[in-house]
């Protein structure tokens, strides 16, 4: 069966520090896999998604960049955190195929920049 | 633009009361509709989506275009219904991008 996994669980980092978040998937092959941010009161936001080894989209200007350097990682970093980076982040994957929209969820990866 | 509306925050309801939950969303073309849950403590997890046309936990969600809404419901909560609830938007592709509404926590009460 397949399962998704995200870490760190939780992180507290200073502004201004480097950042990287890993999400892997098990048991599918090319999977499109997704990176959101969950913050109060403003739902699900979608920051990237990839459909494929090195192909990313970027869904929102911001601080954070996506790389996918193996068919089942997904990466997010940064170069330098900022405040505004705090929440709580969220890994996803869906099968890629056409007709195929559920995604599935990782645990999540909160976030505190301090 | 895609957008998906969910206008309450916090929905509190006693338990063995209907529920309702709003949904509605804008978007020019052929929507796939999903509700998605998220338990205390758990992963977020898709509910229903709305070509399945099925009951899960005896939530139903019809889509309806005219009104633009997709709106949960369940003829009478229980206690384990209490969660945060999303609505989400896909368009028909291989992306299967997801635009999510802001949530509505369903509070049921004893």
């Amino acid at each position: 069966s397949q399962t998704i996994h995200q870490w760190p669980a939780t992180l507290v980092q200073p502004v201004g520090s480097p950042l990287s978040l890993e999400c892997t998937v098990e048991g599918t092959s090319n999977p499109n896999l997704y990176w959101y941010r969950q913050a109060a009161g403003r739902g699900l936001q979608l920051l990237f998604y990839s459909v494929g080894i090195g192909q990313i989209s970027s869904e929102v200007p911001q601080n954070l960049s996506a790389s996918r350097p193996q068919d089942r990682q997904f990466i997010l970093s940064s170069k330098k955190l900022l405040l505004s980076d705090s929440g709580f982040y969220l890994c996803a994957w869906s099968p890629g195929l056409a007709g195929s929209y559920e995604q599935y969820f990782g645990p999540g990866t909160r976030l505190t920049v301090t | 633009a895609q957008r998906v509306t969910q206008p309450e925050k916090l929905l509190s309801v006693f338990k063995g009361a209907p529920v309702e939950l709003k949904c509605n969303y804008s978007y020019s073309g052929s929507p796939e509709l999903f509700w998605y849950v998220q338990y205390s403590r758990q992963r977020l997890q898709l509910l229903l989506r709305h070509i399945s046309r099925e009951s899960i936990k005896g939530f139903t969600a019809d889509l309806n275009k005219g009104e633009t809404s997709f709106h949960l419901k369940k003829p009478f909560a229980q206690e384990e219904d209490s969660a945060m609830y999303y609505c989400a938007l896909t368009r028909r592709g291989n992306t299967g991008k997801l635009i999510f509404g802001q949530g509505t926590t369903l509070q049921v009460k004893p």
